[in-house]
């Protein structure tokens, strides 16, 4: 499992609440991920780090923002809460390169914003 | 990016070989073909991938047809714990990131 956790794994909270998960991860892996897997569809890439203090967006990253201050962990904050952020997040590493690069996950997180 | 098109569902009989199809037409020469799978309220995991040639490991085997065009996930005996979203994704040589799908999810029956 590539010592990866996350944590809360599962988190209730209301619209408009600042919102912050855990990803941590024991092995000095670069580069991290956190993505976000709705019912019924694949994962989507919210925002990575390849190295501390920096960070770039993917695909859905409004609404989001992280920070790495240190290697080992990687925070996903939702400064306001929607309904629509209702999902399962979940934070991955990067190991190896040069198209060989194979990503492991943590055991996710579910967020339900009421 | 390059896309992936997969079966949206297959089913297979438990202690079978299971072959999960992907065609890549748009794949580029540089682009590697990863395989994921993400058993029911787990995070996806790591299956196996290749370039150019077959390859083996403990979980499968990928076959990689001669154009590149399209490749095969082959399980070669099925069981119960098996039953996941397989995902088919093409990695380039300068990325490091992972475009999902929505895979194909395989129900293996007893």
């Amino acid at each position: 499992d590539a010592g990866i956790t996350q944590s809360p794994r599962h988190k209730v909270t209301e619209t408009g609440t600042p919102v912050t998960l855990r990803c941590h991860q024991t092995e000095n892996h670069r580069y991290m991920y956190w993505y976000r897997q709705d019912p019924g569809h694949g994962l989507r890439l919210i925002h990575y780090s390849y190295g501390v203090k920096d960070t770039d967006k993917g695909e859905v990253s409004d609404g989001y923002s992280v920070s790495r201050s240190k290697t080992e962990d990687f925070l996903l904050t939702l400064e306001s809460a929607t309904s629509s952020q209702t999902s399962v997040y979940f934070c991955a590493i990067n190991s190896g390169q040069g198209g060989q690069e194979t990503q492991y996950f943590g055991p996710g997180t579910r967020l339900l914003v009421l | 990016d390059a896309k992936t098109t997969q079966p949206n569902s297959m089913e297979s009989n438990e202690e079978e070989p299971v072959h999960l199809p992907c065609n890549h037409s748009t794949i580029s020469g540089t682009d590697y073909i990863h395989w994921y799978r993400q058993l029911p309220s787990q995070g996806p995991e790591y299956v196996i991938h290749g370039l150019t040639s077959n390859v083996n490991n403990r979980m499968a085997s990928l076959a990689i047809a001669e154009d590149r065009k399209s490749s095969t996930l082959i399980l070669h005996r099925a069981t119960l714990r098996d039953a996941a979203v397989y995902y088919c994704i093409l990695v380039s040589g300068s990325a490091r990131q992972l475009t999902f799908g929505s895979g194909t999810q395989l129900t293996v029956l007893p």
